[in-house]
């Protein structure tokens, strides 16, 4: 199947610094990803749809200006937590879709970043 | 998207069928049934999705209700590897890619 990528895996930084998470499609061209937090014990939450070449879509209530979305190329989409506080700490997940023959679309998701502010 | 429903939790004991149940009552015509579940610490991993038709594949088998309105993931013969959260999800073939993810069912497998 199809093989999304992370990195890093696993970061901890300082609150009020930046941080970059990128999501790479490995061995197929994505048009759109897509990026959810996922906090412990909970359902994956959608932040934003990624789209190639375009401005990201956030849903409600998700900081467009906190959570910057660079989608540059068909393989390669950043998530940018700027200003990070502890209360950003979470599991980020990235996924990339493919186009089924008269079934849709599948999704494929990456391993995810786990984020830790102190 | 139409919402579904699924038990929280259930357990089962290791190299016994699981029948993971999903109901979708509010499901449209051009829904498809998807399948996911995330094991601890990872991504979501794709499991199968169906249509109308019962479906399967080398993780497991999708039935589907003649109305559409429920589903069964089943597992035919459970392995330690297989205790995770599975989420059921419905989206519509010509509708937006997301997928909107419930809160799933925490599957448990006693060895």
């Amino acid at each position: 199947g199809a093989v999304v990528s992370q990195h890093p895996s696993r970061v901890i930084c300082k609150s009020g610094t930046s941080v970059k998470i990128e999501c790479r499609s490995l061995d197929f061209q994505a048009t759109t990803m897509f990026w959810y937090r996922q906090f412990p014990k909970k359902s994956l939450m959608l932040m934003a749809t990624s789209n190639e070449g375009s401005k990201a879509t956030y849903e409600q209530g998700v900081e467009k200006d906190k959570f910057l979305i660079n989608h540059a190329s068909l393989t390669l989409s950043t998530l940018t937590v700027t200003s990070a506080h502890p209360e950003d700490s979470s599991f980020y997940i990235c996924s990339a879709t493919i186009h089924l023959a008269g079934a849709g679309y599948e999704q494929y998701f990456g391993p995810g970043t786990r984020l830790t502010v102190t | 998207d139409a919402k579904t429903t699924q038990p929280n939790s259930m357990e089962s004991n290791e190299e016994e069928p699981v029948h993971l149940p999903c109901n979708h009552s509010t499901i449209s015509g051009t829904d498809y049934i998807h399948w996911y579940r995330q094991l601890p610490s990872q991504g979501p991993e794709y499991v199968i999705h169906g249509l109308t038709s019962n479906v399967n594949n080398r993780m497991a088998s999708l039935a589907i209700a003649e109305d559409r309105k429920s589903s069964t993931l089943i597992l035919h013969r459970a392995t330690l590897r297989d205790a995770a959260v599975y989420y059921c999800i419905l989206r519509d073939v010509g509708g937006a890619q997301k997928l909107v993810f419930g809160q799933g069912t925490r599957l448990t497998i006693n060895p």
